[in-house]
């Protein structure tokens, strides 16, 4: 069965500390790969979309990227505005979509 | 401003009750979808719609029924039989065909009294 496995479950940073979030898939024919912010209590909201391994997409203070087997959403620099837990997406060829568990940031000032 | 709109925020069922939770978007879009989010999971597909009158289970349909009457609408009842429905429902929308990015509403919170 697809699985798509985010880690760590939470990261705690302070302020202006840069980090990395991890969604890693099984390979059996990706579409595409979907980053989503959420807010407790809010719906996601969309971020990044990747499709294949090598390309890179930037908003702000994050830059997520893909390889074969993995996505990281990398964080520059963090705000407090930037806690919220992140979801990775995946479609696979047959249209399968499968969400990962998230990560739930905390950046501190 | 176009988006996706749920009710109630919060809903209470009472045992052996049928609820339903609303969902209504002004996008346009073809596809509309029902998830169930549990913490400590991702989110977990129960029913979608590529077009009006026509909808397929997800993964977990069990104890759930939808219609899409309208385009526009996209109601998730939670039936008695679904023993477990304490959960948050999310609702979501996107153009349809290859396109997937989804659009989410704001949620609903349903909880056993």
């Amino acid at each position: 069965e697809d699985q798509v496995t985010q880690s760590p479950e939470a990261l705690r940073l302070q302020e202006g500390e840069s980090s990395s979030l991890n969604c890693s898939y099984t390979v059996s024919g990706l579409r595409g790969l979907f980053w989503y912010r959420q807010d407790p209590g809010k719906g996601p909201e969309f971020l990044f979309t990747l499709y294949s391994a090598g390309e890179e997409k930037e908003k702000e203070r994050l830059k997520a990227t893909l390889t074969k087997k993995e996505s990281f959403l990398h964080i520059t620099a963090p705000k407090p505005e930037d806690s919220a837990t992140y979801l990775c997406a995946v479609q696979y060829n047959n249209n399968d979509m499968r969400f990962g568990a998230g990560t739930r940031l905390t950046v501190k000032p | 401003d176009g988006g996706i709109t749920q009710s109630p925020k919060y809903l209470f069922r009472k045992e052996g009750q049928n609820v339903t939770l609303s969902c209504e978007q002004n996008l346009n879009h073809d596809a509309m979808y029902w998830y169930r989010q549990d913490p400590g999971q991702g989110l977990r597909l129960i029913y979608y719609s590529q077009i009006v009158n026509d909808f397929q289970k997800g993964d977990i349909a069990e104890g759930y029924s939808v219609s899409r009457e309208k385009k526009e609408s996209f109601p998730l009842t939670v039936t008695s039989a679904q023993k477990n429905p304490t959960a948050f429902y999310l609702c979501a929308s996107s153009i349809g065909g290859a396109e997937e990015k989804l659009f989410f509403g704001s949620g609903t919170q349903l909880s056993v009294l």
